[in-house]
C-alpha cells in the first residue's frame, strides 16, 4: 500500500504570492493534519480534518486554510506569503481523529519563500 | 513554559552504550503520549507508543510518569543507525490537539 503522498516536494515562491499544497491519505485513512516544521524545531499543528471537516485549528493567522476532499485527499493554502513561511510543510494521516491514533507522516513539502 | 519540552542535545554516545531521554508536559489533561524518530530531513516516523505500564520493544523501553508528567525514552546498546532526531508527543485531551516537542539529537559515534 502507498503511503501518505504530497506535492509538490519543493516550492520556491516570492514574498506576497499564494501556495498550495496537496496531500493524499493512505488509504483508508479518514484524518489529515497538517503541520509545520522550521529548521531545529518540532511539527507545529495547524490544521487536523476528518470526514472534511475541520476538527483542530493550531495558532496559525488566516492567511494559512484547508480543506478535505470527499477522496480525503487534502489541501493547505496559504496566502499573502512571508519569509518567515519558509518551512517544511508535514502531513499526516490517521485512521479515525483523535491523538490516540497513530499518525503517519508524508515526505513533506519543502517551501521556500524569497 | 512550553507545553512539551526536550533536551534538544546533542547526546554524543559511544556504540554500543545505553542512553536515555526525558521529555515533560505541563499539561496534566495530556492522554496519549509518544515518541517518534526524525532522520535529517526526512518526515517523522513512529518509534512507539508509551503506555502508562512502560513498553518495550527490543533495544527501546518507554516509560510514562503521570504524577510527575514526563515520559522517558531508553536504548540500549545502542546502533550507529540510532542517530537521528527523537521527538516527544503528547496528545491533549479535550481538543485533541498533538503538542511535539522540539527533539532531542542523538549522535553514536563509532
Amino acid at each position: 500500500d502507498a503511503g501518505v503522498t504530497q506535492s509538490p516536494t519543493h516550492l520556491i515562491k516570492t514574498r506576497g504570492q499564494h501556495v498550495t499544497l496537496r496531500c493524499s491519505p493512505i488509504s483508508g485513512h479518514k484524518s489529515v493534519s497538517w503541520y509545520q516544521q522550521v529548521l531545529g524545531q518540532g511539527p507545529q499543528f495547524i490544521f487536523q480534518y476528518y470526514e472534511k471537516e475541520e476538527r483542530g485549528r493550531g495558532n496559525f493567522p488566516d492567511r494559512f486554510s484547508a480543506r478535505q476532499f470527499p477522496n480525503y485527499s487534502s489541501e493547505l493554502n496559504v496566502n499573502a506569503l512571508l519569509l518567515g513561511d519558509s518551512a517544511l510543510y508535514l502531513c499526516a494521516s490517521s485512521f479515525r481523529t483523535g491523538g490516540g491514533d497513530t499518525q503517519y507522516f508524508g515526505p513533506g513539502t519543502r517551501l521556500t519563500v524569497l | 513554559r512550553k507545553e512539551v519540552e526536550q533536551d534538544p542535545g546533542p547526546f554524543n554516545v559511544p556504540e554500543g552504550a545505553t542512553v536515555a531521554f526525558n521529555c515533560t508536559y505541563s499539561n496534566s489533561a495530556s492522554q496519549s503520549f509518544f515518541w517518534y524518530r526524525q532522520d535529517c530531513r526526512k518526515e517523522p516516523k513512529l518509534l512507539m507508543s508509551v503506555y502508562s505500564s512502560g513498553n518495550e520493544d527490543g533495544r527501546f523501553t518507554a516509560q510514562l510518569n503521570r504524577a510527575s508528567q514526563y515520559i522517558s525514552l531508553l536504548i540500549r546498546d545502542s546502533k550507529l543507525s540510532d542517530s537521528a532526531t527523537y521527538l516527544c508527543v503528547v496528545n491533549r485531551k479535550g481538543d485533541d490537539k498533538i503538542i511535539f516537542g522540539k527533539g532531542t539529537r542523538l549522535h553514536i559515534l563509532p
